[in-house]
């Protein structure tokens, strides 16, 4: 079965400083990997994924995540925080076959906090 | 980037009563939507998988006489709680695959807040 742990609840970072939010994942066979923001009572906004390729997947908002397969790690990052940054972020591996082609399984979600 | 809208927002309703929950793809076909529950400390439930023209598929644990689902067009999918009850509120949010594969990503409604009182 495929699934992702997010281990950190809350991050919090100083607005400037580098964030990263990790991201762990087990699937069987390759995985395509997602990474999704949402802010207070709104769906859920695309920031990246990786399919195949390169390792370092950069996306929207100046967002990017290494994909590290002996780790098994999808850990999203940016070089300098903004305040605006500050929302729930999820992981996500998506599910390759069956009858439920292209469904999600996500993480429990990190709340990410920039303080000016 | 592609639209998912959701219908409506916000909604409050007492217990008993039905509500419905439009789902549109605004800018794409959708073959296929998925719905989703979101609890209070935040983690995001599947609830099913809802096929154009075909029988929802649900996730165990998901009433489907409860959580009736329909897609009866390739743009176009509602999710329908009957006899709600308390327990049911919650932000329930769609999603649809905007292109065919399964290596696009899935594109998000804003989310519909449901109260039940």
């Amino acid at each position: 079965a495929q699934s992702v742990a997010q281990p950190e609840d809350q991050v919090n970072v100083a607005e400037g400083n580098p964030l990263t939010v990790k991201c762990t994942y087990s699937v069987s066979g390759n995985p395509y990997l997602f990474w999704y923001v949402q802010y207070p009572n709104r769906g859920l906004q695309f920031l990246l994924k990786y399919i195949t390729g390169d390792n370092l997947v950069k996306g929207s908002y100046g967002f990017e995540a290494e994909f590290n397969k002996s780790q098994t790690s999808f850990h999203l990052k940016k070089p300098s925080a903004l305040v605006s940054d500050s929302a729930l972020y999820f992981c996500a591996v998506r599910d390759r076959g069956g009858s439920t082609l292209g469904r999600l399984y996500f993480g429990r979600g990190t709340q990410l906090t920039v303080w000016p | 980037g592609a639209v998912v809208s959701q219908h409506p927002s916000r909604v409050i309703c007492k217990s008993g009563t039905s509500v419905k929950i439009e789902c549109r793809s605004l800018d794409f076909q959708a073959t296929t939507m998925f719905w989703y529950r979101q609890f209070p400390k935040k983690s995001l439930m599947l609830m099913a998988t809802s096929n154009e023209g075909s029988k929802a598929t649900y996730e165990q644990g998901v009433e489907k006489d409860k959580f009736l689902i329909n897609h009866a067009s390739l743009t176009l999918s509602t999710l329908t709680v009957t006899s709600a009850h308390p327990e049911d509120s919650s932000f329930y949010i769609c999603s649809a695959r905007g292109e065919r594969g399964h290596t696009g990503e899935l594109f998000f409604g804003e989310g519909s807040r449901l109260t039940v009182l």
